[in-house]
């Protein structure tokens, strides 16, 4: 069975600061998919990234840089220089390949907070 | 490009009614998924489609919760009879076809917040 373990829960930072978000997975499979997305107070959820579990490339996007360790299935989030906009929940997410491609376990998520 | 859509966006129902929602996925997307996200944890996939054929339906309380996608376009899931522990907000979200190699993101709705009284 698959799962996905956000324990931090709630983050506060002030704004500038660096503050990074923990995502530790579970799976047996030997080819999946790790994703972080973003759900800001209005609902929706957006994607942020997507890495493939042959993949160990850390990516840099702007502020925002991944962590993809495979020896201690973490896929950390770092986000430099936060800002107010940053301010949502994030989540980590583990997709299967193989039989049941796409199929999706989501971590519970942790709520950033980021004060002026 | 237009989202994911899905309707209605609030629904505040009694206990031992019936509600429907709707979703219509973005064009061209084989895959929709319905997720059920309770207060304060993550979306948990209730039902993955692919065109008008289930994938994985292991999630999905099958003695009140049904769902279908006829055509392979827009899907439709029911909860009859609704308890207290339904409520939640229910997620549509849609992505390309996934491979047995290549998984694509998806692509989520509003969300359809239910009360269950």
């Amino acid at each position: 069975a698959q799962k996905v373990t956000q324990a931090q829960t709630e983050i506060s930072v002030v704004e500038k600061e660096d503050v990074t978000l923990d995502c530790v997975y579970e799976t047996r499979d030997t080819t999946y998919y790790l994703f972080w997305y973003k759900q800001p107070p209005s609902g929706e959820l957006v994607f942020l990234i997507r890495r493939n579990s042959f993949d160990e490339q850390n990516e840099i996007s702007g502020r925002y840089s991944w962590n993809f360790q495979k020896s201690t299935s973490s896929f950390n989030f770092t986000i430099t220089a936060s800002q107010v906009v940053d301010s949502a929940v994030y989540f980590c997410a583990l997709s299967e390949a193989g039989t049941n491609a796409g199929k999706s376990t989501f971590g519970d998520g942790t709520t950033l907070t980021v004060k002026p | 490009e237009a989202g994911v859509a899905q309707s209605p966006r609030y629904k505040i129902i009694e206990k031992r009614q019936s509600v429907a929602f709707w979703c219509n996925p973005i064009s061209g997307h084989a895959t929709l998924y319905w997720y059920q996200q309770i207060l304060g944890q993550g979306p948990k996939l209730l039902i993955q489609f692919q065109n008008n054929g289930v994938v994985d339906d292991s999630q999905l309380p099958k003695d009140r919760f049904s769902a279908e996608r006829l055509k392979g376009v827009d899907s439709t899931l029911k909860i009859q009879p609704a308890k207290l522990e339904d409520s939640a907000v229910y997620l549509c979200a849609s992505s390309l076809d996934p491979s047995a190699i290549y998984i694509d993101e998806q692509f989520f709705g509003p969300g359809t917040r239910l009360t269950v009284l």
